[in-house]
This record gives C-alpha cells, structure tokens and sequence, in this order.
C-alpha cells in the first residue's frame, strides 16, 4: 500500500545531542511537509520542499534543519535539541501544491515520531 | 491573519449523533478538512469539502459549510466508541504550495 513512513515512532535523546528523524513516502508526492505537535496543541507548520524547493515558515528556529535527498525521502535534524523540543513529529506529503479544483493539494500524514528530550 | 477555531471537548452518547464545529478566518481558503487523530497517532484525512460547496455527505460523516459566516461542521451520525478522539479542523491557503492552518481540535468522548 502506498504510504507516509516514519521512523523511529519513538525517539529519545539527550539535551544538545543532535537528532534525526526520518520519513519516507511510496506516494511519489512532489511536496512533503514536517509538522510539530506539542502536547494538546494543534500541529505547527515548519517547513516544507516543493520538488527540491525548501520553504522555511518565518518562525522555525534555526535549530530545525531539513534535506530531502531524493523524493522519497525527508529528514528533520534538530541540531541542538532543548526541553521545549518535546513533541511528536509530523511528516506529510501532497501531490502537488498549486491549489484548483482538481484538489491534488490533499496532505497525507505518517503516523508521526515522538521527540522525548532527557 | 490566519486563524481557526474549535472548541476543546465534546461529549456524547453512543448512538447518537455528533456535531463538531469550527470557525476559519480567511476567505480565501480553497479546501477545508477535517483529520481525526487517534492516540498516540498520526492524522488521518476524514474528508474535505471545496470552497464552493455547501454540503458533502460520506456513509456516517456530512461537511456543511456556511461561507458567508466561515462556518464548518462536521457532523458524524450513529457514533460509536471508535469515533472517540481528536478531530482537527483545517483550512488550506496556497502560498507557493498548499499550507494548511489546524484549530486546536475538539476531543470527542462517547459515553456508553
């Protein structure tokens, strides 16, 4: 089945020590997404790539970095991880981005990795 | 700016019918979703509904949308135990590809 993969579902790491969080999609989507999702809160936009694109949302720190090396695949660096990092991570994909009726726009969401900071 | 707005909880029987709404800010938005997240889980797509329409109707789940107000209700028939999580309401604006703005969710409890 075509799909959003995220991996790990669980990921622990200490304060300061670099992570990665991986994702992967059999979907060939042109766009794919990474959200954060504190606890109890609604999913925040980070940023996204648009074929090899990369869009930044004006408020990411610095802190999150993002390749995605070939279509497939995308990952999340958090170079520094703090306490306020906690928080699962949301990869999606769309086929397209540019809006109409056709709505190729709809994105598709893994099931998430959760960031615990020791 | 863009906002959207929902309320927190909702709680209902079994076998009754659920109403879970939202308000959106921007009236430029395309597309309007409805994701339901489970615990513990990624969002899954329950449907959407285009700009232009009013209503869209799917087995249990029906969309109305009152675009003069900004108004989106996702109103799901016959609930079940299985329906209880979060339900997160979503508008989508188009800034170079597709962003989509979340409410806060609406945490749908079923009482037996």
């Amino acid at each position: 089945d075509a799909m959003v993969i995220q991996n790990p579902r669980y990921q622990v790491t200490q304060f300061g020590k670099p992570v990665t969080l991986s994702c992967s999609q059999t979907l060939n989507h042109n766009v794919m997404y990474w959200y954060q999702q504190k606890s109890s809160q609604a999913p925040k936009l980070l940023f996204h790539y648009y074929d090899k694109d990369f869009n930044n949302e004006a408020d990411t720190p610095d802190n999150f970095q993002s390749r995605r090396p070939n279509t497939s695949f995308c990952f999340l660096d958090i170079r520094s991880p703090g306490l306020g990092d906690a928080a699962m991570y949301l990869c999606a994909t769309s086929r397209d981005g540019s809006g109409g009726a056709l709505n190729t726009d709809t994105q598709y969401f893994g099931p998430g990795t959760r960031l615990t900071v020791l | 700016g863009e906002d959207v707005e929902q309320s927190l909880f909702l709680s209902v029987r079994e076998g009754d019918s659920s109403v879970i709404n939202c308000t959106y800010t921007d009236s430029s938005s395309t597309y309007l979703y409805w994701y339901k997240q489970e615990p513990g889980a990624g969002l899954q797509l329950l449907t959407y509904i285009f700009s232009n329409m009013d209503m869209k109707q799917d087995q249990r789940l029906t969309v109305l949308l009152n675009k003069k107000d900004k108004h989106l209700s996702l109103r799901i028939a016959d609930t079940q135990t299985g329906d209880s999580a979060i339900y997160f309401c979503a508008e989508s604006l188009i800034q170079g590809a597709q962003k989509l703005v979340f409410g806060q969710g609406t945490r749908l409890t079923i009482n037996p």
